[in-house]
């Protein structure tokens, strides 16, 4: 069982607006900034968001956010390049572990 | 940068394997570094990570005391020895390059990761 919580599946159609979630608590979400890991037809992870911050060369579509032990990950503008398993991840003090979510599978329709 | 892991393969329960990864387009030695490994069909575990100046290491729970995570920086590689391996540490075992930008600690730079069997 996961430290952090995010939703099994989202789906959306090409130029939707999507908004995945994780969940946590306040030794890790409530603590510390979120990563978010975009994973497709299981290749490597690649980072899309920390934070509220783009690394360099992901489409400024994607955007992060935080409120109180919850971090979401929104996808404005969805394309069918965007279809992949989506991890947020942390630090977590109490478990002196980083921790991820079980992982959400984005559909694009 | 580059992350290449190499050292997975098949081995009976119970058996040891020294996985690497080797690193190249950053500075190695002033970079914390670690392993996630992620089991068929499942999510991302964190395993281990290792301090820039390999003083400070820790562990998962599920792993401690039978993993050991270490790096030799003049080589410019990373190692993770498993020992007394059981069926549920198969997984692809990725090495993750540590980072700290604007405040936030995440894992920049991945390997493409390399396959460990337990299984006899």
């Amino acid at each position: 069982q996961s430290a952090l919580t995010q939703e099994a599946s989202v789906s959306g159609t090409v130029g939707q607006k999507v908004t995945l979630s994780c969940t946590g608590n306040s030794n890790n979400i409530g603590s510390y900034a979120v990563a978010w890991y975009q994973q497709t037809s299981r290749g490597a992870p690649k980072t899309v968001m920390f934070g509220n911050s783009l690394p360099s060369g992901i489409p400024d579509r994607f955007s992060g956010s935080k409120s109180g032990t919850t971090a979401s990950l929104t996808i404005s503008g969805l394309q069918p390049e965007d279809e992949a398993d989506y991890y947020c991840s942390t630090w977590d003090y109490s478990l002196n572990a980083w921790v991820f979510g079980g992982g959400t599978k984005l559909t694009v329709l | 940068v580059q992350l290449l892991e190499s050292g997975g393969g098949l081995v009976q329960p119970g058996g040891s394997l020294r996985l690497s990864c080797a690193a190249s387009g950053f500075s190695f030695s002033t970079s914390a570094m670690n392993w996630v490994r992620q089991a068929p069909g499942r999510g991302l575990e964190w395993v281990s990570s290792l301090s820039d100046d390999g003083f400070t290491t820790k562990y998962a729970d599920s792993v401690k005391g039978r993993f050991l995570i270490s790096r030799d920086s003049s080589k410019n590689t990373l190692y993770l020895r498993l020992d007394s391996l059981r069926a549920e540490d198969t997984a692809v075992y990725y090495c993750a390059k540590e980072v700290e930008k604007r405040g936030v600690y995440f894992f920049d730079h991945w390997g493409q990761g390399t396959l460990v069997t337990v299984s006899s």
